[in-house]
């Protein structure tokens, strides 16, 4: 079955670190890229951030740039989003999403990952 | 940067009947518009890609239309499980950001 599969919920403190994943399986993972796409509580979709996996090329939306680290691991097929250091405003769910570039469109969505950032 | 806006914002309707909903960049741009259906407490689903192209397994109640700054969704003919919200999505090549308009609620009458 081709999927992506992300980690599960996070309950962290402001100013804690942290690292979620997306795990592909089914198709060949180096020969998509992959996105990043939050989801603030009750609110629309935001485009994070986007990597090649086969080289780790990657780009940031500028909203996000340095706010938010992106990468990958083509041996175990996953891509990463990490935080150095977490604020209230990140509790969002956060979708990663399969990109394919001939029709730029996300094609296939992990189910999400809630992190909830709280004191 | 691109800004895609969908209108309305929410739209009421009945099941059966044609709902219609818009997408307006903020300058032409190429065919390169994706439309998704997110219901409540699940990912986003890809409905129609290249403005018009219907996704792996979507009915054929969903149509997209358009080009330049103007893109509709069509379902001709609304089923129970189509009242979700709904986005639009834009990337000009790849290299480009990816934009997502604000969405469009449809809910039932």
């Amino acid at each position: 079955e081709v999927q992506l599969v992300q980690s599960g919920a996070e309950v962290k403190k402001p100013g804690e670190s942290l690292k979620i994943s997306c795990q592909g399986s089914g198709y060949t993972f180096t020969k998509y890229w992959i996105g990043w796409v939050r989801q603030m509580p009750g609110k629309g979709l935001e485009w994070m951030g986007i990597i090649y996996p086969s080289d780790s090329d990657t780009y940031y939306s500028p909203s996000f740039q340095g706010q938010v680290t992106i990468s990958a691991d083509k041996s175990t097929n996953t891509a990463y989003m990490q935080w150095s250091s977490l604020k209230a405003s990140d509790t969002a769910i956060y979708y990663c999403a399969r990109h394919v570039v001939v029709t730029a469109a996300f094609d296939l969505w992990g189910q999400g990952t809630l992190v909830t950032v709280s004191s | 940067e691109i800004v895609l806006t969908q209108s309305p914002a929410t739209l009421s309707l009945s099941p059966g009947e044609r709902a219609t909903l818009s997408c307006r960049a903020s300058q032409s741009v190429s065919s390169y518009l994706a439309w998704y259906q997110q219901k409540p407490g699940q990912a986003p689903r890809l409905l129609i890609y290249d403005g018009s192209s219907r996704a792996t397994g979507i009915p054929d109640r969903f149509s997209g239309s358009g080009s330049g700054t103007d893109f509709s969704l069509i379902i001709s003919s609304l089923e129970p499980e189509d009242f979700a919200v709904y986005y639009c999505q834009h990337r000009n090549n790849w290299r480009d950001p990816i934009t997502f308009g604000q969405g469009t609620r449809l809910e039932i009458k």
